[in-house]
């Protein structure tokens, strides 16, 4: 099993450019969830997802969509880029059950300039 | 959502043991409590979860008194590779997931 497998691993963007952070799993989780992390600070929850159709928005959402039109797949989209969009992005899954942790991908590196 | 405080950074040297504590003052009923590490450049990886009392692993205990309005990482033995950032998560079980991340206690393992 990969686990959670995050495209690309590093990105560069210029203010005004879109992008498509992509987050696929092969662990058939229900649950995922995209978090963006600054330098030295926590992980903060932009979007997550309970399930295939249904999505909704965390602490951050702002400037980002997503979908999920299946279990495996979790896209993060960027319109119009900005600098403050700059930051580490992970993608995790949470299966349900009695040992329920987050599992998270390694990461894409974003840079708005 | 139960928010967490935890120390900013701790320092140890190799072969001591570690104590990490979170606050969690209004942690709910069915809440259980987790604890993340996370190295330069990764995704955060799971070390330990529990729901009261003690639990212990191959790698950590997790103390969690009676009151459970705060809990106590325990590293023993810790070693250069126990360099990281730990971060304490409340109610992962519950709130379709949405845990709050503080921003963890820096450890930095000193030889």
């Amino acid at each position: 099993n990969a686990g959670v497998t995050q495209t690309p691993k590093f990105r560069i963007l210029k203010i005004g450019q879109s992008m498509t952070l992509q987050c696929t799993q092969d662990m058939n989780h229900n649950y995922m969830y995209w978090y963006r992390q600054d330098p030295g600070m926590g992980l903060k929850l932009i979007y997550y997802s309970v399930g295939a159709g249904i999505t909704d928005k965390g602490e951050v959402p702002n400037g980002y969509n997503v979908s999920r039109s299946t279990t495996e797949d979790f896209p993060l989209r960027l319109e119009l880029a900005a600098p403050s969009q700059t930051s580490v992005y992970f993608c995790a899954t949470l299966p349900r059950g009695p040992n329920e942790k987050l599992f998270f991908g390694s990461g894409t590196q974003l840079s708005v300039l | 959502l139960a928010k967490t405080t935890q120390p900013i950074s701790m320092d140890s040297y190799e072969g001591q043991e570690v104590n990490i504590t979170c606050s969690h003052n209004n942690i709910a009923t069915n809440d259980y409590i987790t604890w993340y590490q996370q190295f330069p450049s990764q995704g955060p990886r799971f070390i330990i979860q529990g729901y009261k009392t003690k639990v212990t692993n191959e790698v950590a205990s997790l103390f969690i008194p009676a009151d459970r309005k705060s809990s106590t990482l325990s590293l023993p033995r810790v070693s250069l590779s126990d360099t990281a950032v730990y971060y304490c998560l409340v109610g992962v079980n519950t709130n379709a997931g949405k845990s709050t991340f503080g921003d963890g206690t820096t450890l930095t393992v000193k030889p």
